[in-house]
Parts: C-alpha cells; structure tokens; sequence
C-alpha cells in the first residue's frame, strides 16, 4: 500500500462545477497536509495547505481533513478552464511524501 | 522576490556520465530540499538540508547520488555514472521555518535529465 493515495483521474467536470479530489495517507501520525498543483512540463505550485481537523478556505478551494478516517480532500468550486492541471496531495513535515496526483480537466 | 531557480533546465547525458545539478533557493530560505519525479509519478523525497548541514538523506536511491550545500545556500545534486534509470525531473525547493508549524516549500523549475 503505498502511503499516499490519489485516483489518477482524470476527473472531468464542466466549467462552473464543483471538483472534488480526494486523498488518503497511511501514517496516522502525519500531522501536515498540502494540495499542490502542477501544470503540464511545469513545477508544483502550492495551493492549500492544513493541519486541523475540519475544512479551509481560500477563494475558490476548500481543503478539508479528517485524522479518523485518514483523508484530506479538495474542493474547488466555479471550475475555470484554468483549473486544468495535476492535483498533487502531499503528507508531512520537512519530508513530503507525494501522492501520484489527479488529473484534472475542465471543459468550457 | 526571485524564485528558487535550478540549472540547468535540461540536460542529457550518456550512460556513465557525471552530472550535476544546481540549485538557488530563495534567498534567506534555511532549508533545501531535493525530490525526483518520473514521468506520470509525483515528486520522491531524495534529501534535505537546514542551512549547510544535510539531515535526512533516506531518499538517495544508492551511493552514485550524492548533494552537498557547503556554505548553507546553493546546493548541487550530483550524480555519478548515471544509468537510463536516472532519467526524470530532479526539483529543488526551499522553505523558511515559519516556527508554526507549517513551512511551506517553495518549488524551482526543476531539471529534466535524459539519460542516453
């Protein structure tokens, strides 16, 4: 099992939905957590991070984690076109463990 | 402010070469982090720094890999006698402790090494 876990997608939505990706870490004592986003050819680009328990906003994103069930999860409403990328979850303090990343396409 | 920049940006070696890869962080940033990402995969821890001293180095995947950061802000990657699977994106990044808790790690560009 590998210690981060994301649905490689893609997950396709049209412009104006909710994109919900998902995300589950098998070390419970993991205590930080991190959406990145990643175009195509480029680097990671932080867009969320969180350590509490419960949801967190910033704009359009909405980043939720729950340490019992062992998952953070990702919400990003008003899908843009622009929103087309890699959604990186990653786990951890100083060494980030990355999950695989899910592919996001969203369609004028 | 400037970003973390790497160089360089693209390099293809043949089989058995020496490379290095060199990486700024952001100026004032105490830690310095390498990680490899091959096609498809996310990005994989290699090794880290707090200033010049290296304090995790579990991600190094044998002993050709070797980074040194001599004076706590450059940092150079450097691998010996590189193998076909060596070849991916080796990214940098860098992060100012925050002191609460989350510091978040800034990426550069990263360098896309094609082995021959």
């Amino acid at each position: 099992q590998k210690e981060v876990e994301q649905n490689s997608g893609p997950l396709s939505v049209p412009e104006g939905a909710i994109a919900s990706l998902n995300c589950t870490y098998s070390d419970r004592v993991s205590q930080s957590f991190f959406w990145y986003r990643q175009y195509s050819g480029k680097s990671p680009e932080l867009i969320m991070s969180i350590y509490s328990n419960g949801d967190k906003e910033d704009g359009r994103f909405t980043a939720q984690l729950n340490k019992a069930s062992q998952y953070v999860s990702l919400l990003i409403r008003d899908s843009q076109p622009s929103d087309s990328a890699t959604y990186l979850c990653a786990v951890g303090f100083q060494k980030l463990v990355f999950g695989t990343g899910t592919r996001l396409l969203v369609s004028p | 402010g400037a970003g973390v920049s790497q160089s360089p940006r693209y390099k293809v070696a043949k089989r058995g070469q020496d490379v290095a890869l060199r990486c700024d962080p952001i100026s004032g940033h105490v830690s310095l982090f390498w990680y490899q990402q091959a096609l498809g995969q996310g990005p994989e821890f290699l090794t880290y720094f707090q200033n010049e001293a290296q304090l995790d180095k579990s991600g190094l995947p044998s002993d050709r890999f070797f980074a040194e950061r001599p004076e706590g802000s450059v940092s150079t990657l450097k691998i010996q006698r590189t193998q076909q699977e060596d070849s991916a994106v080796y990214l940098c990044a860098s992060s100012y402790p925050s002191g609460g808790g989350i510091d978040t790690q800034y990426f550069g560009p990263g360098t896309r090494l094609t082995v021959l």
